[in-house]
Formats: structure tokens, sequence, C-alpha cells
């Protein structure tokens, strides 16, 4: 069966770097893309970028150009999520979530447990 | 752009419940729409994929559609275990492209 497993919480301070881990396992790593979305406490959904494991290729959310990077360690089998320049409003929980292969590419069919990212001085 | 749902929607265990997502031309107008299911404290589940395709395992009581700039969601034969945070996304054309979350509709069940 397929599970992503991320990393654990995370306090930072403004201004400061967060790098998440994703380790899917129960598929072909490279077969699928991953995706990472977070929430923040109370507020909807919200979609940084996606990466395709197969070649490292990278589609990532106009709003957090230069200062999210998303990537893959094909040997790990792991997938990353750092975000710079963290803000209080960057407070979320964040998950990586893979899309299941279909015509869009945004189908997201299996989710992470969700990383918790306290940004506070 | 946005995509629009009502903030809470309610039924009694058996009834139907439709919960609409509005969009634009730059999103739903052009692209499929998908739908999640969020139980308290957990990852959002995919309940509907490519407008009105189902997961296996997810039950067909769950039936989902889409007409020009809007989708729906349908759950019929309500559950009590139904009650949760629902969420549309979809892909917008717009900002070189992302994909868009609505706001959530809290579904009770009464």
């Amino acid at each position: 069966q397929v599970h992503l497993v991320q990393s654990g919480a995370e306090v930072k301070k403004p201004g400061a770097s967060v790098k998440v881990s994703c380790k899917p396992s129960g598929y072909i790593f490279t077969s699928y893309t991953l995706h990472w979305v977070r929430q923040a406490p109370g507020q909807r959904l919200e979609w940084l970028g996606w990466v395709n494991a197969s070649n490292g290729h990278t589609k990532l959310s106009q709003k957090f150009q230069g200062r999210v990077t998303i990537a893959t360690d094909t040997f790990a089998r792991t997938a990353y999520m750092e975000l710079n320049s963290l803000k209080s409003e960057d407070t979320a929980v964040y998950y990586c979530a893979r899309d299941l292969g279909g015509y869009s590419g945004y189908d997201l069919d299996y989710w992470g447990q969700g990383t918790l990212v306290t940004v506070s001085s | 752009s946005v995509l629009t749902q009502p903030p809470s929607a309610s039924g009694t265990p058996g009834q139907r419940v439709t919960i609409s997502c509005s969009g634009s031309w730059s999103n739903i107008g052009r692209n499929t729409v998908n739908w999640y299911q969020q139980l308290p404290g957990t990852a959002p589940k995919l309940l509907i994929y490519n407008s009105d395709q189902r997961p296996s395992g997810v039950p067909d009581r769950f039936y989902g559609s889409k007409s020009g700039t809007s989708a729906s969601l349908a759950i019929s034969g309500l559950q009590s275990e139904d009650e949760a945070d629902y969420y549309c996304a979809a892909w917008d054309d717009s900002l070189n492209g992302y994909v868009i979350f609505g706001g959530g509709t809290k579904l009770t069940v009464l």
C-alpha cells in the first residue's frame, strides 16, 4: 500500500528557512509527480508546486517563486520542500501529495500526514 | 482568481446534499475539477477527479459534476461519517498556472 511519510514538526524564527521531507513507499518513486500543499490554521488549502520525480522538473506557484525550492533525491527516494525567508504567515501544516497519474496532473490521491511549521519569534 | 464555495451545509441522515463551487473561465471553465474530503486533524482525501470520476474505494454516494464555470458535489444517503470539510480544486491558467482550491464547505450531519 502507498504511504507518504513526512518529517516532523518544526519551529522557526522569522527570516529563517525550513526544509520538509517526504518519503513515499509502496510504489515506484520515479513514476509519479509529487505536489506540496499547505494549510494555515483555519484556512483553505494552498498549492506551492510540484516536482516530476522521474526528471526533477518542477512547476512552482508564482506566489512562492524565489522563496520555495522543491526537489527530489532519487537515490534516497525522497522529496523535499524548502521555504526561505519565513514569515509568521507561513505558519501552516505542509503536505506532500502524489498525483495519481491521470490526464490533469493534479489529482492528489495519496497524502502525507502533514508537517506543522510554526514561525514565531 | 477564486473558487467560491458556501461556508457551510447541513443535512439529516439519509438526505441528499449538494455543495457548489463557482469559478471562472481561467479555472473551472477550461480545466477539470477535483473534490477533497478533510476530516478534522487529518490530510485531505480525494473524492472526485476529472470532475466526475471516483477513485477506487470512494462510494457511489458521492457524485461530481461540472457545467460551464461551476461544479457541484452531491452526497446522497448522508451518513454521520460524512461530517467533514469539503474542498473543490482546479487548475487556473492565470499567473503562469497553478492549482487553486476553494474556501471549503463544512458539512454538518444533524
